[in-house]
């Protein structure tokens, strides 16, 4: 299966900042997938990124707030944007890989924003 | 619009079976899949539908009637470790390919 390396896994931000958020994959991969869970509740799809193409982000998320870039197979990141406190929340990346049924997860960023 | 449902949390004791079910609504339903994630950790892929039917994985299984857009997953012989939240999924595919969506999770809580 694949291995994900998701950076930072935690970080404390101050309202109106940026974060960029990378994962790493181990093998190229065609879409990538990025999801925000808040403490408690379910994952919620934010976009797919597939390479070489923009992303295509989900019913509530823009890419003003939430840009990603895609540059190659194996590597994608996720910028939150002008943070607020109610962007405070566990992000996390996600693959699937060809030969099996399951998707793979990142270990995920935890973000606070103050 | 797509929509899965599940309890939201199940007590059992050591030893014990266990049966968490799932509906679900979508379009380009494509296969239905378990994932079991600790507190703190990421989700970890437990096993996967696509036709009718069981799947046995270990302790695991899990099952899919897709003309009643319902699945279940089994946990038997419940261990302490196996305590934790229990997400369905569906896969859906669309035009520019498959995402996944996740219910919104049963907490298991094993007791002695």
């Amino acid at each position: 299966s694949a291995v994900i390396s998701q950076k930072p896994s935690r970080d404390i931000c101050q309202r109106g900042t940026s974060l960029t958020i990378q994962c790493q994959v181990d093998s190229q991969v065609t879409m990538m997938f990025w999801y925000r869970q808040q403490p408690g509740q379910s994952l919620t799809l934010i976009a797919t990124a597939n390479q070489g193409s923009e992303a295509t982000y989900e019913s509530g998320f823009v890419i003003d707030k939430f840009p990603i870039s895609r540059p190659n197979l194996t590597f994608s990141t996720l910028t939150v944007s002008n943070m607020s406190p109610e962007d405070s929340s566990i992000y996390l990346c996600s693959v699937e890989v060809s030969s099996r049924p399951g998707y793979t997860f990142g270990s995920g960023t935890r973000l606070t924003v103050v | 619009g797509q929509s899965l449902e599940q309890p939201s949390e199940v007590t059992a004791v050591e030893g014990a079976i266990v049966q968490i079910n799932c509906t679900y609504q979508t379009s380009g339903f494509y296969g239905l899949s378990w994932y079991q994630q600790h507190d703190g950790g990421a989700p970890t892929f437990l096993s996967y539908n696509a036709l009718d039917g069981l799947e046995e994985t270990g302790r695991f299984s899990s099952f899919l009637s897709r003309s009643d857009s319902y699945g279940y997953l089994l946990l038997q012989e419940l261990q302490m470790k196996d305590s934790a939240s229990y997400f369905c999924a569906v896969k859906s595919v669309y035009n520019q390919g498959g995402k996944l969506i996740f219910g919104q999770g049963t907490e298991l809580s094993v007791k002695p």
